[in-house]
Order: C-alpha cells, then structure tokens, then sequence
C-alpha cells in the first residue's frame, strides 16, 4: 500500500536551516509529481511546493520562493524539502502528499513538526 | 495567491444534509475544474474526499457529493454521521502550477 514518511523535523533556532525527507514506498514513485504542504498550528492548510514526476520542475507558494527548496532523488524514491533563513511564521507541520488525478493530493503522509524558535 | 473562502463552520444533526461553500476566483476556482475537497480529523493527515469538482476515489462514501458554479464550489454531505465530523478543507488548481487551499470548514454533528 501507498505510505509516505516524513521526517527531519524539529525545534530550531531563527536563521538556521532545516532539510526535510519523506520517503515513499508502495507505488512508482518516479512516476509521480510531489507536494509539500504545511500546517501551523490551528490553522488552515498551505501549500508550499510542488516537483514534477523527474524532478525537471519546481513551483513554490510565494511565501517560500527563494526560502525553500524541493528536490527529490528518484533512486532513493525520496523527496526533500530544504529550508533555509527559517523565522518564527514557518513554524508548522509539513506533509508530503502524492500528485493525483489532475490537481489533487490522493496519498498524504502524517507530518513533521517543525517549530521555528530562539 | 490569495485563499478560497469557506465557512468557519457549519453544523446539522445527523441524517441532515450540510453544504460547504468555496469561493474563489475566475483564476483559480472559475477557471478549471481541478476543485478537491479534503477531509481532516484532529491530528491526523488530511484525506482526499473529492477531486475533479465531482470525483470520489474509491471508498469514500456515496453521501460525499462535490458541484461548482462560476467561481464557487460546494461539497455537499448528506445522511449526516457523528464520523463526519471534522475539518474540510477545499484546493483549486491556480495560475502558473499553483494550488490554493480554502481556509478550512468545521463541521460539528449536532
């Protein structure tokens, strides 16, 4: 079955930098585009990033272009998330979700909590 | 990229139908029909309940039902059950390879 497993979070300090994983198992994962989406606490979702099926292109939400960075390393059939200059709004869960049907999110993992803090 | 706007809540008792609103714009939600409608229980990933405006994935439930008109989409869940209750959360595709979620719905079972 589809699982997808975050991990790298944690508590980190203003300006550091921070570089997420979410390894996949159960389906082609080279075959797939690969979202990262973010939840601060109590809030709404945000969509952060998106990366094509071979890693050709990137997108970003404009809150985290030229902050974060998604790559992914089809070989390990794993996605990444660098992040870089953190502050304190960043602070939130993130999930890696599998590009479905057109635009939607069909496989999501459970999240990493990272929280931005001196 | 401004969010979709939905309701903070909405409620009914159970077997009631309920409908959530997300409104957008011509750009995002008027321009395509790539509307998804995702369900959240406290601490938990969200889960894709509709996708394509009207698609269900297999296994999600026949009384999930999802509609759009102009630049606002709904997601309709009738028989309502205690499980339902959660947070919904609808996503359109935007400009440029963009996604932009809608602000969250909480749906409470009388």
């Amino acid at each position: 079955q589809v699982q997808l497993m975050e991990s790298g979070g944690g508590v980190v300090q203003p300006g550091r930098s921070l570089r997420l994983s979410c390894e996949a198992s159960g389906f082609t994962f080279s075959s797939y585009g690969m979202h990262w989406v973010r939840q601060a606490p109590g809030k709404g979702l945000e969509w952060v990033a998106l990366i094509s099926y071979d890693g050709g292109q990137e997108y970003y939400a404009d809150s985290v272009k030229g902050q974060f960075t998604i790559s992914r390393d089809n070989s390990r059939t794993t996605l990444y998330l660098q992040m870089n200059s953190l502050r304190e709004e960043d602070t939130a869960v993130y999930y890696c979700g599998r590009g479905g049907e057109a635009w939607s999110f069909d496989f999501w993992g459970q999240g990493t909590l990272v929280t931005v803090s001196s | 990229q401004s969010a979709l706007t939905q309701p903070a809540s909405v409620s009914g008792s159970p077997g009631q139908s309920i409908t959530i609103s997300c409104t957008g714009t011509s750009s995002d939600v008027g321009g395509f029909n790539y509307v998804s409608w995702y369900q959240q229980h406290p601490g938990k990933a969200p889960k894709l309940m509709i996708y394509d405006v009207t698609n269900r994935p297999s296994g999600v439930s026949n009384r999930f039902s999802g509609s759009k008109s102009d630049n606002t989409a709904s997601l309709t869940i009738s028989g309502l059950q205690a499980e339902d209750e959660a947070d919904y959360y609808c996503m359109s595709y935007s400009r440029s390879s963009t996604v932009v979620f809608g602000g969250g719905t909480k749906v409470t079972v009388l």
